[in-house]
């Protein structure tokens, strides 16, 4: 049973393009997490999704931030006319239908992203 | 603001020895996580406590929790240089299902 598999590992752009990361949660679940971890920082809380709806995206910005989890493929974390300030690491996870997000997440290797 | 935050912020110790790193939060939670984080890894769980419990073992860890105190702390007991990582505690609180975590611990066990 493969873990959260999270591409790319590194994803290096300029100001003013546009990132996509991709998170495909582990066989069987259902919830999938997006969070933002600065050097020398724990994780922040981005967004919380089930399939084919947002359940909470209180942690994410306002703009030029969005998020999916369609019914078929994996959920993508899509960040617009990235700034400096948006490089950082970023951690998905995932856990089984029913837990709510109570309990054990099960998280990717997170992709690196660098803004140049 | 941080709901969880790990004391001490790093930690160096000789493999055989002891780690103890504690967490403390604010509010009344209802679990609590303690997660490690290898170097440009993602997070692995290791242990959930609940806030009716007082204490858990698993394996070489023990973790134990006040909650009139709001403060947990973790124990590696015989560490290892392969127990080198960040750990990280994480709380859940009344009706959120979502962790928040601290900015962690980081140990270093020396061979």
């Amino acid at each position: 049973n493969a873990g959260v598999m999270q591409n790319p590992r590194h994803l290096v752009r300029r100001r003013g393009q546009e990132a996509r990361l991709r998170c495909s949660p582990m066989k069987g679940h259902s919830h999938v997490y997006w969070y933002r971890q600065l050097p020398e920082e724990g994780l922040k809380f981005m967004v919380y999704l089930q399939k084919e709806n947002i359940i909470d995206e209180s942690g994410m910005p306002k703009e030029r931030f969005s998020a999916e989890f369609p019914k078929e493929g994996p959920s993508i974390l899509r960040i617009q006319q990235v700034v400096r300030g948006d490089s950082a690491a970023y951690f998905c996870a995932s856990s089984p239908p029913g837990r709510g997000g109570q309990g054990e997440q099960f998280f990717g290797p997170g992709t690196r992203l660098t803004v140049l | 603001s941080q709901q969880g935050e790990e004391d001490p912020q790093a930690l160096s110790i000789q493999e055989g020895e002891n780690a103890t790193m504690n967490c403390s939060y604010k509010t009344s939670i209802n679990n609590l996580q303690w997660y490690r984080q290898n170097s440009g890894r993602g997070l692995v769980h290791l242990i959930l406590i609940r806030s009716n419990e007082r204490e858990k073992h698993s394996g070489r860890l023990r973790v134990t929790l006040d909650t009139s105190k709001k403060s947990s702390s973790l124990l590696i007991t015989a560490s290892r240089a392969a127990d080198t990582a960040s750990y990280f505690c994480a709380t859940e609180s009344g009706g959120s299902y979502i962790p928040t975590f601290g900015r962690g611990t980081s140990l270093i066990v020396h061979p």
